[in-house]
């Protein structure tokens, strides 16, 4: 079954870039990895999801090695309202596991 | 944003009480999940829906039924309600199933805080 590790919490400055990483060891060869951002009081919002190397969008990165077994969310240049916890998810409909999250703090 | 709506958004209840949430979406997805969010936790799925009437169970399914008449609506039953069942419950939907090789992201409603006292 596949379960995803990450860390607690980070802090980071406005205008950095942070980089997330997920360890999801069991990852099946099937399973996509996706990202997802959660506010206060709100559901998690999709960022960005891959399957394998490098997906870049609008507001984010994702790195994946070849191997699968992590996943690296990269922010550039974060600011105040990117403080928020950061969920990675891997698995299919019938095994979806969520981790525990990171809880990112974005200081001015 | 999705079109999906949770009700209530919050409720309190005693225990052994039934209690039902509703989902409600706008998006003719044919995917629905409940979700539930504990401190430490993260998210748990508890059901899942892929059509009428066609449902499944999810990671934490114990004391949880559900039920879906019509493409838009997914409900929850708690038949009796349980101190542990307290919790914010989430409502997601994807166009396939989440996570496999459709890409298809879920998209979350914003929650029912429910509380049993």
């Amino acid at each position: 079954l596949a379960k995803t590790t990450q860390p607690i919490s980070m802090d980071s400055y406005e205008g950095q870039e942070v980089n997330i990483t997920c360890s999801h060891n069991n990852i099946a060869t099937n399973d996509y990895i996706t990202w997802y951002q959660q506010f206060p009081s709100q559901g998690p919002r999709f960022i960005i999801q891959g399957y394998k190397t490098k997906v870049t969008n609008e507001v984010a990165s994702l790195f994946i090695p070849a191997d699968r077994k992590s996943s690296t969310l990269s922010l550039p240049r974060v600011s105040l309202s990117d403080t928020a916890v950061y969920y990675c998810l891997v698995g299919d409909t019938q095994d979806m596991r969520f981790g525990a999250g990171t809880r990112l703090t974005v200081k001015p | 944003d999705a079109g999906i709506t949770q009700s209530p958004r919050h409720k309190v209840t005693e225990t052994g009480t039934p209690v039902t949430l509703r989902c409600h979406q706008t998006e003719n997805h044919r995917y629905m999940y409940w979700y539930r969010q504990d401190p430490g936790h993260g998210l748990r799925l508890i059901h899942y829906s892929y059509g009428v009437k066609d449902t499944d169970k999810g990671e934490v399914s114990d004391g949880y039924s559900v039920s879906r008449s019509k493409t838009e609506d997914f409900l929850l039953t708690l038949e009796s309600a349980t101190s542990s069942q307290t919790s914010v419950y989430f409502c997601a939907i994807s166009e396939s199933p989440a996570g496999t090789w459709s890409n298809q992201p879920q998209h979350f409603g914003d929650g029912t805080r429910l509380s049993i006292l």
